[in-house]
């Protein structure tokens, strides 16, 4: 059973920077696993930012962004917002199955 | 507008079967895979089902395989999610996403998601 790792929370001042990672349990990450980034605010759907590591949505803020790095993906928010604060979870792909990172809450604080 | 409408979901007991329904409109529906994803109350998400854009390839996570199908009606504009044998850890809101291609291989990944629907297994 495939495992990915996320950081469980993490805390940011406003205006700060942050960057949350993404780990698999099979070895080293890399752009091969084509990594997603979702946020989820309490009570919505979850919001779609990055893509195939490091692509934006069109609706994606300038301030977030995806890369590679030491054996693990990475969605680095720079500039933090209040707005910001949500549960972040990564996806990797393994061949045609996927799995989800068990999420990290982010508190801007 | 991209927009994904789920419907289905309710109270079921264990050993039952639901099947949901995920309603798209806004983009080509028959170009693009798409995917099923749920959240347990409280818990992250959970990578549940894919299908290519024509339905002519699947994949399941391996909690939901041999119990769960997927398949698509591209006259129709949905996707399904035939949940049979179903157990009590299978409670959670279900999410019906569209990937960014036509294929389940993720380049593109995911792009837009659902509301969901809740599926609650109770005796």
């Amino acid at each position: 059973q495939t495992v990915v790792t996320q950081e469980p929370s993490l805390t940011v001042s406003p205006g700060g920077t942050v960057t949350l990672t993404c780990a698999s349990s099979t070895g080293a990450v890399t752009t091969g696993y084509y990594p997603n980034w979702f946020q989820q605010k309490p009570g919505q759907a979850p919001r779609a930012l990055i893509y195939g590591t490091s692509n934006k949505h069109s609706w994606t803020p300038a301030r977030f962004s995806g890369s590679v790095f030491g054996g693990k993906a990475a969605l680095t928010l720079s500039g933090v917002q209040a707005e910001d604060e949500a549960v972040y979870y990564c996806l990797l792909y393994y061949g045609g199955t996927r799995v989800f990172g068990g999420g990290t809450n982010l508190t801007v604080l | 507008e991209v927009l994904l409408l789920e419907s289905g979901g309710g109270l079921v007991q264990p050993g039952g079967s639901l099947r949901l329904s995920c309603a798209a409109s806004g983009f080509s529906f028959s170009s693009f895979a798409m995917s099923w994803a749920r959240q347990a109350p409280g818990k992250g998400l959970e990578w549940v089902s894919a299908i290519s854009d024509s339905g002519d390839r699947t994949e399941s996570a391996h909690s939901v395989r041999g119990r769960f199908i997927i398949s698509r009606d591209n006259s129709q504009n949905i996707v399904f999610l035939q949940m049979n044998s179903l157990r009590v850890e299978d409670t959670a809101i279900y999410y019906c996403a569209k990937e960014g291609g036509s294929s389940t291989s993720g380049y593109y990944g995911v792009d837009v998601w659902g509301q969901g629907t809740t599926v609650t297994v109770s005796s």
